[in-house]
């Protein structure tokens, strides 16, 4: 299976808004509304941001926010704050009941 | 709360099994849900590896399949993961996790990292 596709780094100042695409196939991000998100601090463990594309779990900031349109999901973080800087990766459930990442992408805070 | 945590070698050598096992915490494995196995290796991205419901049935991941045993032990209430025949391009954290949905991942353990030594 292949990785979905993510670019590698985005950056935005204080404040600013930063969007993340997330490009599947029809196999997976375009067949099921199961894209989830995660977030990856330097050194740190992944943790759960998105789930079905746009549910955000208890605690998470309402800056997060997910989107999908056709085969193609997005995470856009809003107000975005230094604490923000991190990996983020996407998933998506499968056709295959098999699950796949995208390749991360960097947020900088500038 | 729900945690999990990883054990096992830390240094495996190249053309041997590498076993881990995932003790889960605060959640009876028998209850339901899948769990899995995902890993990261050193500055790269996170790819899944393989899954499996408390019923015992496996799912993996096409790329580690000819390789790779996950298994589950409800009475230890923990699951494992076996791969065979390792080289260096193994060297990775590996992460158990907890899937809920089954569509996403959101419980992890720490990561313990595996060095595949030559």
């Amino acid at each position: 299976q292949s990785a979905l596709t993510q670019p590698p780094s985005v950056s935005g100042s204080p404040g600013q808004s930063v969007t993340i695409s997330c490009t599947g196939t029809s196999s997976d991000v375009g067949y099921y509304d199961r894209v989830s998100w995660y977030q990856q601090p330097p050194g740190s463990v992944p943790k759960l941001i998105i789930s079905d594309v746009s549910k955000r779990p208890s605690g998470v900031p309402d800056r997060f926010s997910g989107s999908k349109s056709a085969n193609t999901a997005s995470l856009t973080i809003s107000g975005l704050q230094a604490e923000d800087e991190a990996d983020y990766y996407c998933c998506s459930y499968t056709t295959s009941v098999t699950w796949v990442f995208g390749g991360g992408t960097k947020v900088t805070v500038l | 709360q729900v945690q999990l945590q990883e054990s096992g070698p830390g240094l495996v050598k190249a053309s041997e099994t590498l076993s881990l096992t995932c003790d889960v915490s605060g959640y009876s494995i028998s209850s339901g849900y899948y769990w899995g196995w995902i890993w990261q290796p050193p500055g790269k991205g996170l790819e899944w590896i393989g899954s499996i419901y408390y019923t015992g049935s496996t799912f993996y991941n096409p790329s580690f399949k000819s390789r790779v045993t996950i298994s589950v032990d409800t009475s230890k209430n923990q699951f494992s993961l076996k791969l065979n025949s390792v080289t260096a391009a193994d060297t990775a954290v590996y992460y158990c996790v907890r899937i809920r949905g089954p569509f996403y991942f959101d419980f992890w353990g720490q990561g313990t990292l595996v060095t595949v030594s030559s």
